[in-house]
């Protein structure tokens, strides 16, 4: 494998369910990213772990848990979701401390809560 | 301050034909200011950069133009083909400290033959 991987691709879920959506990267980068993509609106950035550690939450609900028990892999827990949950969530990985934050991303899974 | 407004929202270009795609910036902080491309199915990957100390950067068929005056730079995709057919992200950072990168909200580009 190679670059960021995701899985699943595809998720369709209940509202009462319980869920997870792994990421993986290759890449030997030290910062990892949850992104929520929905039509029409800019990437939303949703946490951001730094070396295993969250540094960022922005602002997400609860339902949303991050965890990241180690440098190389990021889950996204999901529960008791709201259909307007429904997007592309997107991990990225990148390298801080280099010049420029250049984020590599997953393909991304793609989630419908009915 | 912290948005970065990127227009048009859609793009239908003939093949062969220049493809420009618009993004402003407010944070005078930003210095770095990348375009992602993203194909259906899969997540936005780096296709060309710059930072503000030059007007322009080419790669191939890709030109970015950078106006710091006016806080805008733009995305020219010269003889454009249909496997530039995609969605277009500019987006912005500031180098040093935590790099948050705050994205556009994105142009869907479709080439026809």
């Amino acid at each position: 494998e190679t670059g960021v991987t995701q899985t699943p691709r595809h998720l369709v879920m209940g509202m009462t369910n319980k869920k997870s959506l792994k990421c993986e990267q290759h890449l030997g980068h030290n910062a990892m990213y949850w992104y929520k993509q929905s039509a029409k609106k800019p990437l939303e950035l949703m946490f951001v772990y730094n070396f295993k550690e969250q540094t960022e939450n922005n602002s997400v609900p609860s339902r949303f848990s991050p965890e990241c028990p180690n440098s190389s892999h990021l889950f996204l827990h999901l529960h008791t979701l709201q259909p307007e949950d429904s997007a592309l969530y997107l991990c990225a990985s990148s390298q801080l401390g280099a010049s420029y934050n250049e984020q590599f991303f997953g393909p991304g899974t793609r989630l419908t809560v009915l | 301050q912290q948005q970065v407004k990127q227009s048009p929202q859609s793009l239908i270009v003939q093949k062969g034909g220049i493809s420009i795609i618009n993004c402003a910036y407010e944070n005078t902080a930003f210095d770095y200011f990348p375009w992602y491309q993203q194909f259906p199915g899969k997540g936005p990957a780096l296709l060309i950069a710059i930072r503000p100390d030059v007007s322009e950067k080419k790669e191939g068929r890709f030109t970015i133009s950078f106006n710091k005056s006016a806080k805008q730079f733009s995305l020219h995709i010269m003889d454009s083909q249909p496997g530039d057919s995609a969605t277009y992200f500019c987006a912005a950072s500031s180098s040093g400290g935590y790099q948050k990168v705050t994205f556009g909200t994105g142009t869907k580009l479709q080439v026809i033959p």
